[in-house]
């Protein structure tokens, strides 16, 4: 099975800081590659599919890259509605099956 | 706009069997666009997807470390689909999240708000 390791596990930062995540795929995933945000207590929200096509109603200011086996997802302004817990997911297309990261919760510094 | 809502029993007792249904309402299960699937969060502890099913009931896919106990089933009559997981232990204690994955992109882009599920006597 395809592992998906995250990094950092915590990350604090401030408002108007630029964040970036980092997702590692054990093999190559070609872009079948997905982010999300939860907060506590919440479902997750879906932010971006195919690794980098942002989902429609989400800001502009989250962005997604990467192919193969290392994926990053950046926010370029971080705002407080951002502070929340980060997964990313992969989706195998050809067998159907998701595996999500172990997650990255950005924090306030 | 599709919501989804998770329901069942709160509490569940250890080797019995969790049942849980999650109903489509502002939209139709049956799209050849979508899987529908169950998720998992034990407290304070990250997703873990437990298995997805295709509206037609045809083609149903499990995470391989569940797949001797999932069952997942779909009632297009209903607008709903469920989830069976038997043999329950404490372990399986989490929030239950059902939601909508494009066969397109992948992701799921549709989520319940959760239901949480306690393994206890």
């Amino acid at each position: 099975d395809i592992q998906m390791t995250q990094s950092p596990s915590t990350l604090s930062a401030s408002v108007g800081d630029r964040v970036t995540i980092t997702c590692r795929a054990s093999q190559s995933i070609s872009s079948w590659l997905a982010w999300y945000q939860q907060k506590p207590g919440k479902a997750p929200k879906f932010l971006i599919y195919k690794a980098s096509s942002l989902e429609s109603g989400v800001p502009s200011r989250f962005s997604g890259s990467g192919s193969g086996t290392e994926f990053t997802l950046t926010i370029s302004s971080l705002q407080p509605d951002d502070f929340a817990t980060y997964y990313c997911q992969h989706y195998n297309s050809f067998s159907p099956n998701w595996t999500f990261g172990q997650g990255t919760k950005v924090e306030i510094k | 706009q599709l919501q989804l809502q998770e329901s069942g029993p709160g509490l569940v007792k250890p080797s019995e069997t969790l049942s849980l249904t999650c109903t489509a309402s502002g939209g139709s299960i049956s799209s050849s666009s979508y899987y529908w699937g169950w998720t998992r969060q034990p407290p304070g502890k990250g997703l873990e997807w437990i298995g997805s099913i295709y509206f037609t009931g045809s083609s149903t896919y499990y995470n391989s470390s569940l797949k001797s106990r999932v069952t997942i089933s779909v009632d297009t009559s209903k607008n709903q689909f469920s989830l069976r997981l038997s043999s329950v232990t404490a372990t399986d204690t989490a929030v239950y999240y059902c939601g909508r994955a494009t066969i397109s992109g992948g992701g799921f882009d549709i989520w319940g708000q959760g239901t949480m599920v306690t393994v206890s006597s």
